[in-house]
């Protein structure tokens, strides 16, 4: 079956910890993004990648890092310097950056304690 | 100018009943407006979209309504069930996939 796996579900993180969120996607979709979201906000777009080796910031990008080194895969690393970590983090891939083709991993809830 | 505004923030519907959702935003550009589903846990799902050449889009008991002089869409779920219960969201994009803006959300509850 094609789709997006994230891994763990569930992360609990100290504070100062940096941790890193997984996302592997098997639809050969070229376009990767990062979102947060928050209880009773819309998504908020952290990163994206259109193609390997390339990515770009989205609109909260402060206290995050990605890397593309394959297709497939596109981690977030959560840094200590994200002030307010405690979210749920979604991954998602599209083909190119057409929008209709978007499609959203289950998510990993991050806390911090 | 890049918001999109969503409305009620929770709706509760008797089974059976029609829901309704509201969106509203400002830039002119968009020209692709999504809805997404999504249950708790998971996350959200493609339900239905339209472009603003129409005015009313129809896939089985969802049917999005377009009103581009208002720059104003709404979602409409006829015969409303329980396992439409979950949280929706309204989305607008204009310049590809990177730039899709997210409404804030509805939490729908269908009552049985």
């Amino acid at each position: 079956d094609g789709g997006i796996t994230q891994s763990p579900k569930y992360l609990f993180r100290k504070e100062g910890q940096n941790v890193t969120l997984s996302c592997e996607q098997n639809l050969n979709h070229d376009a990767m993004y990062w979102y947060r979201q928050d209880p009773g906000q819309g998504l908020r777009l952290i990163y994206y990648s259109q193609i390997v080796n390339d990515f770009q910031k989205g609109d909260i990008a402060e206290g995050y890092s990605v890397s593309r080194e394959k297709k497939e895969s596109f981690p977030l690393t959560v840094t200590s310097a994200q002030k307010n970590p405690t979210a749920f983090y979604l991954c998602a891939s599209s083909i190119d950056l057409f929008v209709g083709s978007k499609f959203f991993g289950p998510g990993t809830r991050l806390t911090v304690l | 100018q890049q918001q999109v505004k969503q409305s009620p923030q929770s709706l509760i519907v008797q089974k059976g009943g029609i829901s309704i959702i509201n969106c509203a935003y400002e830039n002119t550009a968009f020209d692709y407006f999504p809805w997404y589903q999504q249950f708790p846990g998971k996350g959200p799902a493609l339900l239905i979209a339209i472009r603003p050449d129409v005015s009313e889009k129809k896939e089985g008991r969802f049917t999005i309504s377009f009103n581009k002089s208002a720059k104003q869409f709404s979602l409409h779920i006829m015969d409303s069930q329980p396992g439409d219960s979950a949280t929706y969201f309204c989305a607008a994009s204009g310049q590809g996939a990177q730039k899709l803006v997210f409404g804030q959300g509805t939490r729908l509850t269908i009552n049985p």
